[in-house]
């Protein structure tokens, strides 16, 4: 089992359209969450990061983490065609055993936003 | 403020062959880390840096991979010999607090051949 799952997708959605997108993780021990976006032949751009529970906006993006049930969500209010693109889910454990920080990702979710 | 660059954007090589990316950080961040993304997979943790020191080289999936850090500025991965598994897309990213805040470059992507 991956520690972190993402559904792939693909996912279209209308302009204007509230998309959610979501990831489930097992590892409890993760506390740093961020969400990557990644254009085509691009490296991932970081959107929002959150630590530990509870809900952080910027603008018209929201990151949710519920560490209880092991699920962070990315909400985007009034979807754009300049949003369609991967969406990554990463989290870290910075103080686990080798206090590397390091991330570990979900496989990404493809946005369409169709004008 | 310039981001991560990573030279080159892309590469093919042959089996067999030598092949080294480089990857710039962005300045002041000790924390570098590559990671690899092979074709249908999720990106996965290769190794950490700081500074010059490598802290977790766990991901590294054989000896035919080296990584280097001279001087804690710059860093390279070379790949020798090439196999034709090793072939993804190669991103740095650098922060400067471990295991928050990364910023990624745009990627090497490598095609052995």
């Amino acid at each position: 089992q991956k520690e972190v799952e993402q559904d792939p997708g693909p996912l279209s959605v209308p302009e204007g359209a509230i998309v959610s997108l979501n990831c489930t993780y097992s590892n409890s021990a993760f506390q740093y969450f961020m969400w990557y976006r990644q254009y085509s032949r691009k490296g991932p751009e970081l959107l929002m990061y959150t630590y530990s529970s509870g809900n952080k906006e910027d603008g018209r993006f929201t990151a949710q983490v519920d560490k209880s049930s092991k699920y962070i969500s990315l909400f985007i209010r009034d979807s754009q065609p300049s949003d369609s693109a991967t969406y990554l889910c990463a989290m870290s454990d910075l103080h686990g055993s080798s206090n590397t920080g390091k991330l570990i990702f979900g496989q990404g979710t493809t946005l369409q936003v169709k004008p | 403020e310039a981001g991560v660059t990573q030279f080159p954007s892309h590469s093919v090589i042959e089996k067999g062959q030598t092949v080294t990316l480089r990857c710039d950080p962005i300045s002041g961040h000790d924390n570098l880390y590559w990671y690899r993304r092979v074709m249908g997979k999720e990106i996965k943790f290769l190794l950490h840096f700081v500074k010059e020191s490598k802290q977790d080289e766990s991901g590294m999936p054989n000896n035919r991979f080296l990584a280097e850090r001279t001087g804690g500025t710059y860093s390279t991965l070379k790949v020798q010999p090439a196999e034709l598994e090793d072939s993804g897309v190669y991103f740095c990213a650098s922060s400067q607090v471990p295991g928050t805040e990364a910023f990624f470059g745009q990627g090497t992507r490598l095609t052995v051949v």
